[in-house]
């Protein structure tokens, strides 16, 4: 347990859906990162917010998807009418930004499947 | 645009052996991460480095900047090492950002 946390685990929803994946950083972390894994790949950066900014968002994120982070804390993932191709794992990982020490600490992922 | 590179994708080994996985990345960095990927999805950061060499318990890691290479090694190799084991390298126009390589798969056999 990395102390990162994210809600749901698993989400299984039809095409066209909204769903909306939560994460919970270490609580003095004041980086919060978005990534899309999908099946024999890494990682892909989508997003990520210092405090409650954000500070930029990849082209891999269209219009469908949004992310918040409201008062620099929790973070929330949405993602409006799902399609087929949404079907990965999201990450969330946390850190505290400081000179050459920037760790990542990532939570155990939402595994979203669209039918 | 910084491309991340990892071999072999797929390693099984049996019990007790050395193993060596391996990065090479095509801009100049900061620092360099590995990390491990157990069934289920939770990743856990093992080193980040930027020279030389760490070692934690039975893994090692090494980077060679001039070179643009790191090797993770992991010595007398145990089933619970079974997992899929990533490098990851700041983007290069941007060095929040982390560029993956697509992981090496390990299996260790008892």
């Amino acid at each position: 347990d990395t102390g990162v946390s994210q809600d749901p685990r698993h989400k299984i929803t039809k095409r066209g859906q909204n769903v909306t994946f939560r994460c919970d950083p270490i609580s003095e972390h004041n980086r919060l990162y978005w990534y899309r894994q999908t099946l024999g790949q890494g990682p892909e950066f989508l997003t990520y917010f210092q405090n409650e900014a954000q500070l930029e968002k990849s082209r891999l994120l269209s219009d469908r998807f949004s992310a918040e982070r409201p008062k620099g804390s929790f973070s929330t993932l949405e993602i409006q009418r799902t399609e087929q191709g949404d079907s990965a794992m999201y990450l969330c990982a946390s850190s505290l930004s400081r000179l050459n020490t920037d760790t990542q600490y990532f939570g155990p992922g939402t595994r979203l499947t669209v039918l | 645009k910084n491309e991340v590179e990892q071999s072999p994708q797929n390693l099984t080994a049996q019990e007790g052996e050395f193993i060596t996985i391996n990065c090479s990345y095509s801009v100049g960095i900061s620092a360099l991460h590995w990390l491990q990927q157990h069934p289920g999805g939770g990743i856990v950061s093992l080193f980040m480095l930027s020279s030389g060499k760490k070692k934690h318990g039975r893994l090692i890691a090494t980077i060679n900047i001039q070179e643009k290479h790191s090797s993770l090694h992991i010595t007398a190799s145990h089933p619970r090492d079974s997992a899929v084991y990533i490098c990851a390298v700041p983007s290069s126009y941007n060095t929040d950002k982390l560029i993956f390589g697509t992981g090496t798969r390990l299996q260790v056999f008892p």
